[in-house]
């Protein structure tokens, strides 16, 4: 059984699109963290986010944690070629040490 | 200045030899992991560090066996490899419980 489901598993759009990437889970997580992956390189954080509710904003990406911590989403607005990759949802349940992956969203932006 | 360094990128070798794969972060952090992403791209938890101390082990063979000879080194050593265990592996580091430095990741095929 997969902890975290992200959706959609593939996206491709043209440049100036908006997009949504959802991250979901029936368990409580004390933190997320949003990742992207390029290709041959190493996933690198994005943000994290810890309090139920909470939104952070990074340029034009938007992320948000749901008020119970069981879900997120990331939200691109204006979306560029530059931000093609795969996007990794990670979470760390209160009181354990290990910090699990959904299985990533594949973005790609079309000029 | 690279943070996390891991060595080679690429490892092809036959079935049944035996391969180490070494990982050294100069960031400081007091905890280093190794995690397996498959050709699907899902990043699983092998195995974590914290100041040399083994503190996550997942169900993952006996012929992967991790060291750690400092806080800034963990080493993977494969015994007797299999096909299935082509994989691309990378090596992290992190202050305990927040945010991954990954390096860019061992590319192993096993043929």
């Amino acid at each position: 059984t997969q902890l975290l489901e992200q959706s959609p598993q593939f996206l491709s759009i043209q440049e100036g699109e908006n997009l949504t990437v959802y991250c979901n889970s029936s368990s409580v997580f004390s933190s997320l963290q949003w990742y992207r992956q390029e290709p041959g390189e190493g996933p690198v954080l994005l943000v994290t986010v810890v309090t139920g509710g909470e939104v952070k904003k990074l340029k034009r990406l938007t992320f948000q944690f749901g008020d119970a911590r069981k879900d997120s989403s990331l939200h691109i607005t204006a979306a560029q070629p530059g931000d093609t990759g795969l996007y990794l949802c990670a979470g760390l349940q209160g009181g354990s040490e290990k910090l699990v992956f959904g299985k990533g969203t594949k973005l790609t932006v079309n000029p | 200045d690279t943070a996390v360094s891991q060595t080679p990128k690429y490892l092809v070798t036959q079935m049944g030899n035996d391969k180490s794969i070494k990982c050294e972060q100069n960031l400081g952090h007091d905890t280093m992991y190794w995690y397996k992403q498959d050709s699907k791209k899902f990043l699983k938890i092998m195995f974590s560090y914290n100041n040399k101390e083994l503190i996550i082990n997942e169900t993952v063979p006996n012929r992967f066996s991790p060291k750690s000879p400092d806080k800034a080194h963990l080493n993977l050593h494969i015994n007797s490899l299999e096909l299935g265990d082509s994989a691309v592996y990378f090596c992290a580091s992190s202050l305990r419980n927040e945010k991954l430095f990954f390096g860019s990741g061992t590319q192993l095929s096993v043929l």
